[in-house]
Parts: C-alpha cells; sequence; structure tokens
C-alpha cells in the first residue's frame, strides 16, 4: 500500500495567514490525489482533485500543487470558518489511503 | 442535489455482524465507483472498501479483506456493506462517499452511520 506521510500534523495560524499543508507518497502517483476538509461532527468535504482542481464551490484561497511524490495545500488567505482538520487522499492504486490529518487551529 | 443516507449502525459484539446500508439520489448511481471510508472517535480517516459502478470490481482494505463484503443495488440506488467477525478495532462512524467524476477521489460523502463493537 501507499504510505502518506501529512506533515505537520498541527498548526496554529491567525486570520489572515499563509498556511501551508503538505503530503508525501511512499511511490509516484501521477496526479491522483485530493484535500479534504473536516469540520467537528461533520463529513469532509472535497476542496481539490486532481493535485490541483479547484472542486466547484470552494473558495480560490484554497490551492494545490505538487508532483510525484510531494503535494502542497496552500490557504492563502486563512479564514475563521477555515479553522479544521485537513486531509490528503490519494486515488493511484487500491487500496485508497489517506494522510494523517492536520488540525489547523487559531493562534 | 446529491444525497447520501447511511443506516444500518448499531451496538455489536466481537464476532457478530452488521449490515451497512447508503441511499443514493440525486445523481446517476450506476455510474459512479461508491466507497466506505470510516473513521474510529478522535481519528483519521480510514478508506475501507469500493465497488465499481456496475459492481464488476470490488477493493477492500487489507484490515477487513475476508470480513466484509461491499455489495450494491443499482436499481434501488442503494450501497451495502456486510460486515462480519466484528472486532473492537471495527469501532467507527461509517460513511458512504460518492465516487468523482473519472475515477476521481470521492467528491460527496454521507453523514456516517455509527458502529459500535464491545462486549
Amino acid at each position: 500500500a501507499i504510505q502518506m506521510t501529512q506533515s505537520p500534523s498541527s498548526l496554529s495560524a491567525s486570520v489572515g495567514d499563509r498556511v501551508t499543508i503538505t503530503c508525501r507518497t511512499s511511490q509516484g502517483i501521477g496526479n491522483d490525489l485530493g484535500w479534504y476538509q473536516q469540520k467537528p461532527g461533520k463529513a469532509p468535504k472535497l476542496l481539490i482533485y486532481a493535485v490541483s482542481s479547484l472542486q466547484s464551490g470552494v473558495p480560490s484561497r484554497f490551492s494545490g500543487s505538487g508532483s510525484g511524490t510531494d503535494f502542497t495545500l496552500t490557504i492563502s488567505s486563512l479564514q475563521p470558518e477555515d479553522f479544521a482538520t485537513y486531509f490528503c487522499l490519494q486515488d493511484y492504486i487500491y487500496p485508497r489511503t489517506f494522510g494523517q490529518g492536520t488540525k489547523v487551529e487559531i493562534k | 442535489e446529491v444525497q447520501l443516507l447511511e443506516s444500518g449502525g448499531g451496538l455489536v459484539q466481537p464476532g457478530g455482524s452488521l449490515r451497512l446500508s447508503c441511499a443514493a439520489s440525486g445523481f446517476t448511481f450506476s455510474s459512479y465507483a461508491m466507497n466506505w471510508v470510516r473513521q474510529a472517535p478522535g481519528k483519521g480517516l480510514e478508506w475501507v472498501s469500493a465497488i465499481s459502478g456496475s459492481a464488476g470490481s470490488t477493493y477492500y482494505a487489507d484490515s477487513v479483506k475476508g470480513r466484509f463484503t461491499v455489495s450494491r443495488d443499482n436499481s434501488k440506488n442503494t450501497l451495502f456493506l456486510q460486515m462480519n467477525s466484528l472486532r473492537a478495532e471495527d469501532t467507527a462512524l461509517y460513511y458512504c462517499a460518492k465516487g468523482g467524476d473519472y475515477n476521481s477521489v470521492p467528491d460527496f460523502w454521507g453523514q456516517g452511520t455509527l458502529v459500535t463493537v464491545s462486549a
């Protein structure tokens, strides 16, 4: 199975900050990676698919980049509603695998 | 509007069985792969299983292979997960999730059904 290493596991940031979360895979996965946001008690919400494609309805402050084995989710200007946990997911091969999650907290 | 409604969760003893269902609406169900993903209390997400739109292909995490069976009834727009030989470590909120276009990552999730395995 492809191993996913997501970092950091948590971070503290202020409204307006630029936030970067990374996901490293144990082998190349082409562009088969997505990013999700999850708030407490809620289902995950898709933000980014195919590494850099913005899901419909998701604010443009969210962006994804990367290639090969290193991928990044960037929030250009953190908003109050962005405090949540973020996960990456590879859909290159089965079994699918998630990153461990990054909790974004208010500084 | 896409809707996914899971049901069938509950409390079961170790070694027992449960069958989860996921009723789908708002999209052409048979055209999309479907997934089950679980989340243990306070933990991250774990992909469990997937099934192709035609039900011709099924996939499982190693942790559930041989114990869980995924299936679907396209005439009733319903996804199932038969869970046998349940263990304490299967305790989790189980989500069904619709596959994305062109077999991309799941793009819509239900609200989940809670499975608790305990004596």
